[in-house]
């Protein structure tokens, strides 16, 4: 079965301080990954994919994301954490080997920037 | 361009009645979605299709029945409303399912009393 994990339910770091939300899957096969993050009474906005290729996927606003297959994991990083950044953020996969389409998420971090 | 659209954004029904949830895109896109959002739970899938006329259970579909009778369309129905199915309902679309990702409209808050 198809999961995403979210380890940390809360992340808060300094304003200018680096940031990372973690995520590990576990699927099938090869997974498609993607990021997502959702402001106070808004829907979620995509900020970066993984497909193939580069482990390492830029993405909107400064984030960037790293793909460890080993590790099965897709954390999302930031070099310096603004205020703004502050909002809900979502991991979620889908099984490249699969015809269904499903997409699974986890249950989401929610990101706390400290000015 | 719209993209995603949501009708209503609030409700608040009693327990035993039903209602339709209507989510529009216009950016022609194939696989459309239904998620329930939960506090401490994330998205849960409730219902998707890969077309127009398909449809396929996700990991929550029990109470909620789904139609896909127009490609830019997908309905959620609730037959006959339970407190339990208090939560706000997300829908989204996508161009294909593989490596493409998702757009989500801006959600419908539903409170079953």
């Amino acid at each position: 079965a198809q999961s995403v994990a979210q380890p940390e339910d809360q992340v808060n770091v300094a304003e200018g301080n680096p940031l990372t939300v973690k995520c590990t899957y576990s699927v099938s096969g090869n997974p498609y990954l993607f990021w997502y993050v959702q402001y106070p009474n808004r829907g979620l906005q995509f900020l970066l994919k993984y497909i193939t290729g580069d482990n390492l996927v830029k993405g909107s606003y400064g984030f960037e994301a790293e793909f460890n297959k080993s590790q099965t994991s897709f954390h999302l990083k930031k070099p310096s954490a603004l205020v703004s950044d502050s909002a809900l953020y979502f991991c979620a996969v889908r099984d490249r080997g699969s015809t269904l389409g499903r997409l699974y998420f986890g249950r989401g971090t929610q990101l706390t920037v400290w000015p | 361009n719209a993209g995603v659209t949501q009708t209503p954004k609030f409700r608040v029904l009693k327990t035993g009645q039903s209602m339709t949830l209507l989510c529009a895109q216009d950016m022609n896109h194939e696989y459309m979605y239904w998620y329930r959002q939960d506090p401490g739970m994330g998205l849960r899938l409730i219902h998707y299709s890969v077309g127009e006329g398909t449809t396929a259970k996700g990991e929550v579909p029990d109470g909620y029945n789904v139609s896909r009778l127009k490609k830019q369309n997908f309905l959620l129905g609730l037959e006959s409303a339970a407190p339990s199915q208090t939560s706000v309902y997300f829908c989204a679309s996508s161009y294909t399912g593989g490596g493409t990702e998702a757009f989500f409209g801006q959600g419908t808050r539903l409170t079953v009393v």
